[in-house]
């Protein structure tokens, strides 16, 4: 099973410009997840879905924004790039909220120059 | 929110020796997790363990929720081990994980 799936695996822009990072399961869940991870640092949370249509902000939304068009995928925009921006970038999904594991993508590591 | 902290930050260790990991946590959880982050950055789940304990392999793990704590047990270590060491937990209808800072382990040969 592929599980969750992220591209690319790495990406370096320049400040100002424009991405957007993708992400999909075939687990059928209802819940995914954006956290980002700083060097030396546990993963805080972007934005989270609790299904298709349904969005909500975590705790370091800004400077970000998604969609969930479907249960499959969960892009992450990053509109006018800034070096704060630079850091490692992890997708997970889960069945629901609480009580379930949830399961990781492998990464996108973004440098912002 | 709930607050976690891992224990100790750093180990380093010679091949072959055990270890054991401590995350402590704030408040009552219905989701906890240790994950591995090896040297290429992946995040391996190793357990998904709310409470109780569970063993694969080499490792082991005890959840002792009623105390707040779970601990990660690494047996016979192998150079292969070495990475950070994460705890997350989720409580109630929480929608997300809070992780630790994690524990950075290094096996020598």
């Amino acid at each position: 099973n592929a599980g969750v799936t992220q591209t690319p695996k790495f990406r370096i822009l320049k400040i100002g410009q424009s991405m957007t990072l993708q992400c999909a399961q075939d687990m059928n869940h209802n819940y995914m997840y954006w956290y980002r991870q700083d060097p030396g640092m546990g993963l805080k949370l972007i934005y989270y879905s609790v299904g298709a249509g349904i969005t909500d902000k975590g705790e370091v939304p800004n400077g970000y924004n998604v969609s969930r068009s479907t249960t499959e995928d969960f892009p992450l925009r990053l509109e006018l790039a800034a070096p704060s921006q630079t850091s490692v970038y992890f997708c997970a999904s889960s069945l629901r909220a609480g009580g379930t594991e949830a399961f990781f993508g492998q990464g996108t590591r973004l440098t912002v120059v | 929110g709930i607050q976690v902290e891992q224990s100790p930050p750093d180990l380093i260790l010679q091949e072959g020796a055990n270890s054991t990991l401590r995350c402590n946590f704030s408040d009552s959880v219905n989701n906890l997790q240790w994950f591995h982050q090896n040297p290429w950055g992946q995040l391996i789940n190793l357990f998904y363990i709310p409470s109780g304990t569970k063993q694969n392999g080499r490792l082991s793990a005890t959840t002792v929720a009623t105390e707040r704590y779970s601990l990660l047990y690494i047996s016979s270590s192998q150079t292969t081990d070495s990475g950070v060491y994460f705890c997350a937990v989720g409580g109630g209808s929480n929608y997300k994980l809070t992780f630790g800072k994690g524990t950075l382990l290094t096996v020598n040969p």
